[in-house]
């Protein structure tokens, strides 16, 4: 039972250089999010979608684009990274958008140099 | 856009101390509220959670929480912790008629000394 699974766990980029990080969930959730998580700033949320073929942008979306080509998997893609950007990165899913727990994925340690 | 507050970013106890974590929600409508947990390295994991009936709601390993809802808050309680509770410990809201997920608080970070 996998749950949210994210790939990769940890990355090193130089500065604009691209990637994506790879979020999936086995659970068949609707909903799924990504978050990024800075010292002192809780978790903030990049972008989201309600169902496969959306998405929606969230509280901190400026750099980042995704895709949820699949209803399993949600990807985050960085074109250009900038030191900015430096954080872990959270996925999450859930069954519905209210009255519901989120499950997370492990995170992804993302460093830009 | 709501907001929570977590009015402890550090804390320090020593084994065995009472714990409260105090959190407040800024939206007036219907809510759900949780507490996440992450331990050192790893993901988040719920605590426990009130979507409504009994605003005290207990969770896993001995932890509590109160919805007050006069008050907005949502505090974490746990009578006696142990050095193993050493961990960062995020408030989180989800109000009714929203998709964009959960807003955190910015988190606490509590220090368990044997």
């Amino acid at each position: 039972n996998a749950g949210v699974t994210q790939t990769p766990k940890f990355r090193v980029l130089k500065t604009g250089q691209s990637m994506t990080l790879l979020c999936a969930q086995d659970m068949n959730h609707e909903y799924m999010y990504w978050y990024r998580q800075d010292p002192g700033m809780g978790l903030r949320l990049i972008h989201y979608s309600v169902g496969e073929g959306t998405t929606a942008k969230g509280e901190v979306p400026d750099g980042y684009n995704v895709s949820r080509l699949k209803k399993q998997n949600f990807l985050l893609g960085l074109e250009s990274a900038a030191p900015s950007q430096t954080s872990v990165y959270f996925c999450a899913s859930s069954l519905f958008s209210f009255n519901t727990e989120a499950f997370f994925g492990q995170g992804t340690r993302l460093t830009v140099v | 856009a709501q907001s929570v507050s977590q009015h402890n970013h550090h804390v320090i106890l020593s084994e065995a101390a009472s714990l409260e974590l105090g959190c407040n929600y800024s939206y007036g409508g219907t809510v759900n509220l949780f507490w996440y947990v992450q331990y050192p390295g790893q993901h988040l994991q719920l605590l426990l959670k009130y979507f409504s009936g009994d605003p005290l709601v207990k969770g896993i390993k001995g932890f509590e929480a109160e919805f007050i809802k006069s008050k907005f808050s949502f505090n974490l309680r746990k009578p006696s912790v142990q050095w193993s509770d050493t961990a960062e410990y995020f408030c989180a809201v989800n109000s009714g008629g929203g998709a964009d997920g959960l807003t955190f608080g910015k988190g606490t970070h509590l220090i368990i000394q044997p």
